[in-house]
């Protein structure tokens, strides 16, 4: 069964500093990795995808992850945190072939402090 | 429609009484997912469409939830008996099926069970 583990359901980062949120999952077949932001009140946005395309994945908004099979890990970063940045954030998973439901981490809530 | 519509953006019920949850999904996409948002369990799938059947259901918590799809295109949840336990935020993405399968998320329907 897949499942996704995002460490630290809080994160606080001050304006302009490295944003790092973390996850790892699982899966029996090579996955399809996602990242989403909600901003309060709101869907989810997609901010990037994996495909087994490109290793390194650029999203919108200066986000970018990576994703390392050796360590079941697809981390999501960008250089520089703006105000705009807090929100949450979710990683998910889905098997190639049937439904390609999502299986979604517990959400990392992001702090920018000025 | 430009984005996946849903509707109503928030319901306040009685326990016991039934309630209806309508996504309208993008034009042209095949494939309906309903997800359920609440803050002791996450994001969690409950059923996905493909056209107008319904091949995984393994989502839905139990026989008091039911869904729908028509023309394949709008979809309704529906919950009966509601029960407090029900109230969370009741999410619908759609997809075009392409490679990687990005679900396209609406803001979602809040439901409140008295």
């Amino acid at each position: 069964a897949q499942s996704v583990t995002q460490l630290g359901s809080h994160v606080s980062v001050s304006e302009g500093a490295l944003v790092l949120l973390r996850c790892n999952y699982s899966s029996s077949v090579p996955p399809y990795l996602f990242w989403y932001v909600q901003y309060p009140n709101q869907g989810l946005q997609l901010l990037l995808k994996y495909t087994s395309a490109a290793t390194l994945v650029k999203g919108i908004n200066g986000f970018e992850a990576e994703f390392k099979k050796s360590e079941t890990s697809f981390h999501l970063t960008k250089p520089s945190a703006h105000m705009s940045d807090a929100a949450e954030y979710f990683c998910a998973v889905s098997e190639q072939g049937g439904s390609e439901k999502l299986v979604f981490g517990k959400g990392t809530k992001l702090t920018v402090n000025p | 429609g430009a984005g996946v519509s849903q509707s109503p953006s928030n319901k306040v019920t009685e326990k016991g009484k039934d309630v209806e949850l309508r996504c309208d999904p993008i034009s042209g996409h095949t494939a309906l997912y309903w997800y359920r948002q609440s803050l002791g369990q996450g994001l969690e799938f409950l059923i996905y469409f493909q056209g107008n059947s319904a091949p995984d259901k393994s989502g839905l918590p139990s026989d008091r939830f039911s869904a729908e799809r028509t023309g394949g295109s709008v979809s309704t949840l529906t919950i009966q008996r509601t029960q407090q336990e029900d109230s969370a935020v009741y999410l619908c993405a759609s997809s075009s099926g392409d490679r990687g399968n990005i679900q396209y998320f609406g803001a979602g329907t809040r439901l409140s069970v008295l």
